[in-house]
């Protein structure tokens, strides 16, 4: 199985911030790596795909990058309705796994 | 637009049995390979179980593998989850969630939740 590794596992930020949160996987998984947020209460949202990829009607303040083991989420000038948890998601191989979540705090 | 309702969650007992339902509508569903994913309460996500666009094929999480079983009925445009031998580790919300391709294994759309509790 692979397991991906996420850090911080929290972050205390203020508005206009940037965040930059990683995650590591235990073997190489290419660009099969996604990212979601999921705000209190809520369902999980797709942010980024393919380590890289935007999705269409995600701020473009949030961008993706990475390949292999390491990859990272930027979220440039962080907003007040930012505040949520965070997962990354391997689509590499099964079983399908995420990230352990990191929870940003305004 | 897209949406997937679950239904089908509650209090049942250990050992007992129960099953999920999704209903999907926004998109053809019979184009798109369509996932259980859970979440115990106050932890993070895990994926439980995937089906083919066609049914065809199907993977488990190997927490359920042998307990669990996903199926859809393309007429109906519904996914369902059949839960038996439930545990008290397997509470939490269960949500589904649309493939973005046929096998793509990437979640872009999910319902609400259905909160599933094992407790006697």
């Amino acid at each position: 199985e692979i397991v991906l590794t996420q850090s911080p596992d929290f972050q205390s930020v203020t508005p206009k911030e940037k965040v930059i949160i990683t995650c590591r996987a235990s073997q190489s998984i290419d660009n099969g790596l996604h990212w979601y947020q999921q705000k209190p209460d809520q369902s999980p949202k797709l942010l980024i795909k393919y380590a890289s990829q935007s999705i269409s009607g995600v701020p473009s303040r949030f961008s993706g990058s990475g390949s292999g083991t390491d990859f990272t989420l930027t979220i440039n000038s962080l907003e007040v309705e930012d505040a949520a948890t965070y997962y990354c998601h391997q689509s590499y191989n099964p079983p399908w796994t995420f990230g352990q979540g990191t929870k940003v705090e305004i | 637009q897209v949406q997937l309702v679950e239904s089908g969650g509650g209090v049942v007992q250990p050992g007992g049995s129960l099953r999920l339902s999704c209903a999907a509508s926004g998109f053809t569903f019979n184009d798109y390979g369509i996932h259980w994913v859970r979440q115990a309460p106050g932890k993070g996500l895990e994926w439980v179980a995937f089906i083919f666009y066609d049914g065809s094929n199907e993977y488990y999480a190997d927490s359920v593998k042998g307990r669990f079983i996903i199926s859809r009925d393309n007429s109906k445009n519904t996914l369902y989850l059949q839960m038996n031998s439930l545990r008290p580790d397997d509470t939490g919300v269960y949500y589904c969630a649309k493939d973005w391709g046929e096998r793509a294994i990437i979640f872009d759309y999910w319902g609400q939740g259905s909160l599933v509790t094992v407790s006697s």
